[in-house]
């Protein structure tokens, strides 16, 4: 059974720092792109990051560009965001999701997703 | 602000068809870029529906359905379920926003 479990979350003060973990099972994880993506509260989900099999390419919404990087780590089967900078906006539940088809290309959906890890940033 | 555009909102009866359209525009949809779709049930994570533009995943009922024409795409549920209660977002990609992953801005389905 694919599993995808998120940890890291909580709260933060502007400008701090977070590292999210996503811990996957029950696939291959080295065959797959894997996806970040956020919903603030009472809102709509919005992609923020995605890396590739090897960690080799990475890409990112503009908004986190400079301040969020995505990783993983192959031995372990985990993915990981570490935010920095974090700002009011970056508020949200974070989840993590298996991608399908070469994500470059513009055509990847997500098949799994965990249950997500709630990151709020208020003084 | 999201570059797809859906209904905030659709309803209908048990067993009745709804649809949510998904309208985009030549820098995503009308690029040729598959559209998918995804249930969240209230206080759970995203599920996907439909990938593709049509296709359903192992376990989603044939009652669910995609189809996308030219700038726009679209969900069917047919026999609504109260089980279909939920939010839905339409995904795609714009290559207008730096190469950028996109949803859509949701539909609430409630089920009268």
């Amino acid at each position: 059974e694919v599993q995808l479990v998120e940890s890291g979350g909580g709260l933060v003060q502007p400008g701090g720092s977070l590292r999210l973990s996503c811990a996957a099972s029950g696939f291959t994880f080295t065959n797959y792109w894997m996806t970040w993506v956020r919903q603030a509260p009472g809102k709509g989900l919005e992609w923020v990051a995605n890396i590739k099999q090897d960690g080799s390419e990475k890409f990112y919404v503009d908004s986190v560009k400079g301040r969020f990087s995505v990783s993983r780590d192959n031995a372990k089967n985990s993915l990981f965001l570490q935010m920095n900078g974090l700002r009011g906006a970056d508020t949200a539940i974070y989840y993590c999701a298996r991608a399908r088809k070469y994500c470059p290309a513009g055509n990847c959906y997500h098949d799994y997703w965990g249950q997500g890890t709630l990151v709020t940033v208020s003084s | 602000q999201s570059v797809l555009t859906q209904p905030p909102s659709v309803s209908g009866a048990p067993g009745q068809r709804v649809t949510i359209s998904c309208t985009g525009s030549s820098s995503n949809i009308g690029a040729d870029y598959e559209v998918h779709w995804y249930q969240q049930l209230p206080g759970t994570a995203p599920k996907l529906v439909i990938y593709g533009n049509n296709f359903r995943p192992s376990g989603v009922p044939d009652r669910f359905s995609g189809s996308k024409s030219g700038t726009s795409a679209s969900l069917a549920i047919a026999g609504l379920q109260a089980e279909d209660e939920a939010d839905y977002y339409c995904q795609s990609y714009d290559i207008s926003l730096s190469g950028s992953y996109v949803f859509g801005t949701g539909t609430k389905v409630t089920v009268l």
